[in-house]
């Protein structure tokens, strides 16, 4: 089983449409992230958390939100989708100190 | 300067060739130093860690100069299967992100027969 879960793997919704995009994990980590990746932009930053309490911005935050139900999960939202928000998206762990990242599968969002 | 930057490449090489990637970061505090793989649609997976006296698995070698801040990753004996695009990773500092991962854009590497 994977260590890092996302739900769906694909979606396809129409503008307008509430989305949620869900990961877990059993890896046992604090750090939580998600990221969007666009062709040639590379991978960037949403929101990340580091415990239940803790959620902060990245660099493209509006237009989404997070939650962190419990340690293990952490999913995001698209309250009113818009077509460029199409992208893939990851969901990303890690563990204490200068650990590397660990990243779920992927989820492909596509916005009509 | 970007924080981290990247040859995007593409690097197309025949099998066997030795290749070479470059990436330069702007954070002299940084301290954690990562390659990572990322197949066509795929997650990025992590290839190596980097360290300060340089590190060799197999076939690649990831060497740190921090006085010049730049990593570098070092394909000898190229193999169809490692084409791929190749980030590098660096961890930043910032108010409140206790060293968030900052990745590369990436390097692009075609390894034909």
């Amino acid at each position: 089983d994977a260590d890092v879960t996302q739900t769906p793997r694909n979606r396809i919704t129409k503008t307008g449409k509430r989305i949620m995009l869900e990961c877990s994990q059993t890896k046992g980590h604090d750090r939580m992230y998600w990221y969007r990746q666009d062709p040639g932009l590379g991978l960037r930053l949403i929101y990340y958390s580091f415990d239940v309490k803790d959620i902060n911005k990245g660099e493209i935050s509006d237009g989404y939100s997070v939650s962190r139900q419990a340690q293990a999960k952490f999913s995001l939202s698209l309250e009113s989708a818009i077509p460029n928000q199409t992208a893939l998206y990851f969901c990303a762990t890690r563990g204490t100190g200068n650990q590397p990242q660990h990243f779920g599968d992927g989820t492909r969002l596509s916005i009509l | 300067r970007k924080e981290v930057e990247q040859d995007p490449g593409p690097f197309n090489v025949p099998e066997g060739a030795t290749v070479a990637f470059n990436c330069t970061y702007s954070n002299s505090a940084s301290q954690s130093f990562f390659w990572y793989r990322q197949d066509c649609r795929k997650e990025p997976k992590l290839l190596m860690s980097v360290y300060s006296s340089g590190n060799e698995d197999g076939r690649f070698t990831a060497q740190l100069n921090r006085a010049s801040q730049y990593i570098s990753l070092l394909i000898r004996d190229s193999k169809l299967s490692d084409s791929a695009t190749y980030l590098c990773v660096v961890n930043m500092f910032r108010e409140r992100s206790q060293g968030n991962l900052i990745f590369g854009k990436g390097t692009k590497l075609s390894v034909k027969p």
